[in-house]
């Protein structure tokens, strides 16, 4: 059962190149997210999906986009990458439905480093 | 908006010893969920113990529990017995009770060493 699944795990980009960093769940959740996690600044929000057809930013959008291709899959996009997104980036998801504390499940990170 | 907040960002403790880690947020809502997550060197964030907020119970999972005052919004985890894989950086996190999205707001965190 692999969860929640993050590519790539690493990457270095050059300021102003794009890339896209890919989420799949095999959970069956309806909600999805990404957060970034940096230094003494814990994890916060970027974007999130309810449900499958449905984003919402969160914390901090700026610079990023979303999409949710299906139920399972979840990107988010680096239109043109700056320092200030070098970040570990986490992807997570949960079932989405409206009763008892439902958890998050998280991927193992991707690492971004923007030169 | 919710805010998480963990004065602590380091804390420090003999294997065996018991460490407790401080949490306060704020929200207006009475209807809503906390958690602990553990941040291993590893970087997976590993769910440790939640809350209802509606409970007054405290919240217990075998080495690990929480003292939970809402009137005084505060959440803060206790570890027992404390061992090395304990070490890892540790993050209090806020949820709201209701709604479609059960996105969490995290805490700084607090990164524990675990001592021999």
């Amino acid at each position: 059962n692999a969860g929640v699944t993050q590519t790539p795990k690493f990457q270095v980009l050059k300021t102003g190149q794009s890339m896209t960093l890919q989420c799949a769940q095999d959970m069956n959740h309806n909600s999805m997210y990404w957060y970034r996690q940096d230094p003494g600044m814990g994890l916060r929000l970027i974007y999130y999906s309810a449900s499958e057809g449905t984003t919402d930013k969160g914390e901090v959008p700026n610079g990023y986009n979303v999409s949710r291709l299906n139920k399972r899959e979840f990107s988010l996009r680096l239109e043109s990458a700056a320092p200030s997104q070098t970040s570990v980036y986490f992807c997570a998801s949960s079932s989405g439905v409206v009763s008892g504390a439902n958890v998050l499940t998280f991927g193992a990170g991707s690492r971004l480093t923007v030169l | 908006a919710q805010t998480v907040t963990q004065s602590q960002p380091e804390m420090s403790v003999q294997e065996a010893e018991t460490v407790t880690l401080s949490c306060t947020y704020d929200t207006s809502e009475s209807d809503y969920y906390l958690f602990w997550y553990k941040q291993p060197p590893s970087r997976q964030m590993i769910l440790v113990i939640r809350q209802e907020a509606y409970k007054q119970q405290n919240a217990t999972e075998n080495r690990f529990s929480v003292n939970f005052q809402k009137a005084a919004k505060s959440f803060s985890l206790k570890i027992s017995d404390s061992q090395l894989g304990d070490a890892a950086m540790y993050f209090c996190a806020y949820r709201r009770g209701w709604g479609g999205s059960e996105k969490l707001v995290f805490g700084k965190g607090t990164k524990l060493t675990v001592n021999p």
